[in-house]
């Protein structure tokens, strides 16, 4: 079965270090990857879009990488702050539908 | 623009009771979706549609129905409520139109409680 695996323990990291997140993902062939941030009570925000194609992106402080060949994708946050603290969440398309179906997230809490 | 609105915020259901939750998108998206939510989980998707007078079922439909009459709206039905519908709920949309428009926009949520 098509599986999208985030690891459920939360992330906890000192203020400047980077974080790295991690999606693994089984029975997929996606055309791309999408990174999403939750904050609580919220609803979800798009962070990021990779393409299959695609090794390496990056926006300001965020970069990820995706590996067809691993079905894995990285989601790093460099230096970062207590307001990067929230729940991340990666998304892939089923099938080439456009249609995004999601992990369970990954909580990052960053102490000052 | 207001992006993606859904009313009500918090609702609670008595058993076997039935209610819609509405949700208006005002960026001329073709798709909308449902997503539940459980605590600690992942957005489960409920139902979806590609346009206007076009709906699918998503990983978890039962107990829940919708409609897409308009591009900007699409209503979530709920009958009979059951205690495993107690959830929040996210619609959201994305133009759907190529990989480079599939970001999704979200709804601020509904807080649903069956009792």
């Amino acid at each position: 079965s098509q599986k999208i695996e985030q690891n459920s323990e939360a992330l906890n990291i000192q203020e400047g270090k980077t974080a790295t997140l991690t999606c693994n993902y089984t029975n997929y062939s996606p055309a791309y990857l999408q990174w999403y941030r939750q904050d609580p009570g919220r609803g979800p925000v798009f962070l990021l879009l990779i393409r299959e194609n695609e090794k390496e992106k990056r926006k300001e402080r965020l970069k990820v990488t995706f590996d067809t060949t691993l079905k894995q994708s990285l989601f790093h946050i460099t230096a970062s702050q207590p307001a990067d603290s929230a729940t991340y969440l990666c998304a892939l398309d089923k099938g080439g539908s456009y249609i995004p179906t999601f992990g369970r997230g990954t909580s990052l809490i960053v102490h000052p | 623009n207001a992006g993606v609105t859904q009313t009500p915020k918090f609702r609670i259901l008595k058993i076997g009771q039935s209610m819609t939750l509405q949700c208006a998108q005002d960026m001329n998206h073709n798709y909308m979706y449902w997503y539940r939510q459980d605590p600690g989980m992942g957005l489960k998707l409920i139902y979806y549609s590609v346009g206007a007078g076009i709906t699918d079922k998503g990983e978890v439909p039962n107990g829940y129905n919708v409609s897409r009459s308009t591009t900007e709206d699409f209503p979530l039905r709920l009958e009979l409520a059951a205690p495993s519908q107690t959830s929040v709920y996210f619609c959201a949309s994305s133009d759907g139109q190529g990989i480079m428009n599939t970001e999704a926009f979200f709804g601020q949520g509904t807080r649903l409680t069956v009792v």
